[in-house]
């Protein structure tokens, strides 16, 4: 059974203050690994697709990376608007998507 | 343009009785998807069709739940004899076609409280 583990549960920055969100995850043949950020309220909200160990990509202070069987993103000098609930989700070649329970973000000024 | 909209926002009935969710994708993505979301924990996978046809629905917890999409647009989730456990945000999602690396875009949602 596919598998994504999110850490931490929670985490509060000052603003400016860098880190990484983790998500380590077990799939039957990763098809891709995908990043959303979830405000309060909405759907998430599509971020990153990464496909194979090694890659990354970026998106204003956002940075995801993957490894085989993790994925970090990581957040560089933080706004209090980056203050959401980060997911991972990875697909399998079997065609389904598991997803984790999310880190929430919150940013003080 | 629009985005994903779903119907209702908020949904409460009472254990035992009959609810439909309906969800408008984005004009022209074929494939949709259903999640349930339960507070704190990440979107849970329910079924995805591509065009009119249910290409996957291992997801669905139980032969209650049924969802449909009958010309390949809007799709409707219906549950029967809900139960209290059935309380959770159902999220809707399209994408273009599913290639299985597609982005896909998500709706706000519908709640879903049973009394």
């Amino acid at each position: 059974e596919d598998q994504v583990t999110q850490s931490p549960e929670a985490l509060r920055l000052q603003e400016g203050e860098s880190s990484s969100l983790n998500c380590s995850y077990t799939v039957s043949g990763l098809r891709g690994l995908f990043w959303y950020r979830q405000d309060p309220g909405k759907g998430p909200e599509f971020l990153f697709t990464l496909y194979s160990a090694g890659e990354e990509k970026e998106k204003e202070r956002l940075k995801a990376t993957l490894t085989k069987k993790e994925s970090f993103l990581h957040i560089t000098a933080p706004k209090p608007e980056d203050s959401a609930t980060y997911l991972c989700a990875v697909r399998s070649n079997a065609g389904k998507s598991t997803f984790g329970d999310g880190t929430t973000l919150t940013v003080k000024p | 343009g629009a985005g994903v909209s779903q119907t209702p926002s908020n949904k409460v009935t009472e254990k035992g009785k009959y609810v439909e969710l309906r969800c408008d994708p984005i004009s022209g993505h074929t494939a949709l998807y259903w999640y349930r979301q339960s507070l704190g924990q990440g979107p849970e996978f329910l079924i995805y069709f591509q065009g009119t046809g249910a290409a996957d629905d291992s997801g669905l917890p139980n032969d209650r739940f049924f969802a449909v999409r009958p010309e390949g647009s809007v799709s409707t989730l219906k549950i029967q004899r809900t139960e209290r456990g059935d309380s959770a945000v159902y999220l809707c999602a399209s994408s273009p076609r599913d290639t299985g690396l597609n982005e896909q875009f998500f709706g706000p949602g519908t709640r879903l409280t049973v009394l």
